[in-house]
């Protein structure tokens, strides 16, 4: 079964820099495209970024645009997303999923569990 | 507010269908295929429907999904108590160059 480990979260101020990291298993990481959604507490699924299979092809949402970085290895399985300037509406919990294919149009398949992110003074 | 844009809420009793409806514009639904996800209380959001009307392996067929113009729904027939989840849309968006949910139902299995 696939396997996607998100960790990285936690509680910073305003301002504050984190990067989150997405460890895949059991499957075959390079072929798909990568993507992170958010969930800030209690609140719907929001869309963050996604990347292509081999890390050349990358997308951001508006509310994250030149503040957040998404990357992959995948030499070693993992996914990233480095966020900067963070500030009180990016706290939510991030998840990382699978694309259902190689491309960024084809959706989101297997989702990890989650890692918090919380910014506040 | 939401790109694609959905009701709240949604009810019925065990045994009966429910839609849950998605409405968006030329730039997503319209251009694009819409996937459907499930997430249970305190859970990770999971793919039931994907290029409009496709299941996964192990979504059973109670769920169905379709799409028409620049709407999209999801029926689940024979509704069992343990379908009470948030259901959310989701569809590339041409114009936004990113991916857009809908803001979410919440069904209540009475």
């Amino acid at each position: 079964e696939v396997q996607l480990l998100e960790s990285g979260g936690g509680l910073l101020q305003p301002g504050g820099s984190l990067t989150l990291s997405c460890v895949a298993s059991t499957f075959t990481f390079r072929n798909y495209a990568m993507t992170w959604v958010r969930q800030a507490p209690g609140k719907g699924l929001e869309w963050v970024s996604i990347i292509n299979n081999g890390g050349g092809v990358t997308y951001y949402a508006d509310s994250v645009k030149g503040r957040f970085t998404i990357s992959r290895d995948n030499s070693k399985n993992t996914l990233y997303l480095q966020m900067n300037s963070l500030r009180a509406e990016d706290t939510a919990v991030y998840y990382c999923a699978t694309g259902v294919s190689s491309s960024v149009r084809s959706g989101f398949d297997y989702w990890g569990q989650g890692t918090l992110v919380t910014v506040s003074s | 507010q939401s790109v694609l844009t959905q009701s709240p809420s949604a009810s019925a009793t065990p045994g009966q269908r429910v839609t849950i409806s998605c409405s968006g514009s030329s730039s997503n639904i319209g251009s694009n295929t819409v996937n459907w996800y499930q997430q249970l209380p305190g859970t990770a959001p999971k793919l039931l429907i994907y290029s409009n009307n496709q299941r996964p392996s192990g979504v059973p067929d109670r769920f169905s999904g379709s799409e028409s113009g620049t709407s999209a729904s999801l029926a689940i027939s024979g509704l069992q108590s343990e379908d009470e989840a948030d259901y959310y849309c989701a569809a590339w968006d041409d114009s936004l160059n990113g991916w857009v949910f809908g803001g979410g139902t919440k069904l209540t299995v009475l």
